[in-house]
């Protein structure tokens, strides 16, 4: 299995260029989520989904988008790139939790792919 | 506002001694605590995990150690091995206001292992 896929894995853009980050898994996981990581940061959630059609903000949503029309593919859209969005960019996935009651059991852990570098100049 | 913390930024050990990296954390609510492990150019792949009703919990040459009082959690390598050079991530798992799981990552600490 090839797991969680990115691309590009590397990327310029200058101020105000758009672009769209690419994510797909074939694990047929229903969660799927985009993190940033920037240097001696933890990684930040951006968006998350829980299933084709849903979307949610996390902790650091603003000047990205996102959609899910598929269970494979999570794509990430930045309109109006700013320096402020350069980073390393993580899209994971993850099967939902087995026993959705219960909540003190963690048996299902992210996959993450192996990052887009961001450079916005 | 940090929830979790990793304060050493690096860490060098020796092949075949113990490692012990450290995270702390602030929220009382946090239910589990995972560490996962990155090579350079790769995402984190998943290493342990700990419930916080336990206080240890062993994965052949990994153990988590969680001390609830202190607020603090170990991650322990033994014996090192070169392999295990890597940025190691401490996250802990809570609950959004909208009642989604919500995974808090600290800012990782980089393990060196030397020959």
């Amino acid at each position: 299995n090839a797991g969680v896929t990115q691309t590009p894995k590397f990327r310029i853009l200058k101020i105000g260029q758009s672009m769209t980050l690419q994510c797909t898994q074939d694990m047929n996981h229903n969660y799927m989520y985009w993190y940033r990581q920037d240097p001696g940061m933890g990684l930040k959630l951006i968006y998350y989904s829980v299933g084709a059609g849903i979307t949610d903000k996390g902790e650091v949503p603003n000047g990205y988008n996102v959609s899910r029309s598929t269970t494979e593919d999570f794509p990430l859209r930045l309109e109006l790139a700013a320096p402020s969005q350069t980073s390393v960019y993580f899209c994971a996935s993850r099967q939902p939790p087995i026993n959705r009651l219960r909540l003190f059991s963690y048996n299902s852990p992210l996959h993450f792919g192996n990052g887009t570098r961001l450079t916005v100049t | 506002d940090q929830q979790v913390k990793q304060n050493s930024p690096s860490l060098s050990v020796q092949e075949g001694r113990i490692s012990i990296l450290n995270c702390d954390y602030t929220n009382s609510m946090f239910d589990y605590f995972l560490w996962y492990k990155k090579y350079p150019a790769e995402g984190p792949t998943f290493l342990i995990s700990i419930s916080s009703i336990k206080d240890k919990n062993e994965d052949g040459r990994f153990t988590v150690f969680l001390n609830k009082s202190a607020k603090h959690l170990s991650l322990h390598i033994v014996p090192s091995q070169p392999g295990d050079s890597a940025v190691y991530f401490c996250a802990a798992r809570g609950i959004s206001n909208f009642g989604n799981e919500k995974l808090t990552f600290g800012t990782g600490t980089r393990l060196t292992i030397i020959p």
